[in-house]
């Protein structure tokens, strides 16, 4: 059965700073891994979405990397910025056979970027 | 890309009282949809899931039900509320078949039972 957790639950940094936010999945035999964003109170947002085959994939100052033979995956930020501010999800798909329409979700890590 | 549009945005209701939240999808035509709930301090709680009209799959026993008349038009509804069925409700949609699709979220409704 597919676990997905996130550390640290909170983190919070100074304005500039690189960082990385760490997930990591108990079944290794995912197609894909995504991350995304919410605001609070609001909706989520996919920032990436790593296929098995990828090491990693790159939006603008986030990088996700995906590594399925030690179970993880990491979302580094670089020159964080106060807009960052907000929790990060990842999410891997159910691996039970024939009901792999399901996400399995980490409880998120919540950033704090102070100016 | 897929737009979610769910409402409405914030309710409050009584105990007791019955429920239906509505979302709909543009931008994509025979989508996985996907009702989630987010309690306070809490991850993602799935609740329905539905591969086609009228095709529900619910993950958890409650006091909710869901429903999909049309192509892109999902709904969250129960008879009577309870204090447990406040929330934050959301609704996705990703498109069927292959592995490496995306899922959308809409803004969510913020539900209070008092």
């Amino acid at each position: 059965k597919q676990e997905v957790t996130q550390i640290p639950a909170a983190l919070s940094v100074p304005e500039g700073e690189n960082l990385v936010l760490n997930c990591s999945f108990t079944d290794s035999a995912i197609y894909n891994l995504q991350w995304f964003r919410q605001d609070p109170g609001k909706g989520l947002t996919s920032l990436l979405l790593i296929q098995s085959s990828q090491r990693e994939q790159t939006s603008g100052r986030l990088n996700a990397s995906l590594d399925k033979s030690s179970g993880r995956s990491t979302l580094y930020i670089a020159a964080s910025q106060p807009g960052d501010s907000a929790t990060y999800l990842c999410a891997a798909p159910n691996t039970n056979a024939g009901n792999n329409r399901k996400l399995i979700w980490g409880l998120g890590t919540s950033l704090a970027v102070n100016p | 890309s897929q737009t979610i549009h769910q409402w409405p945005a914030t309710l409050v209701q009584p105990v007791g009282s019955p429920l239906s939240l509505e979302c709909t999808v543009e931008g994509t035509s025979n989508p996985n949809l996907y009702w989630y709930r987010q309690a306070a301090g809490r991850g993602l709680q799935l609740l329905f899931y539905s591969v086609g009209i009228g095709q529900i799959s619910s993950e958890v026993p409650q006091n909710l039900s869901a429903s999909r008349p049309q192509d892109r038009q999902f709904i969250l509804s129960s008879k009577k509320l309870l204090l447990s069925d406040s929330g934050f409700y959301l609704c996705a949609s990703r498109l069927a078949g292959g592995r490496g699709n995306i899922q959308y979220f809409g803004a969510g409704t913020r539900l209070s039972v008092l």
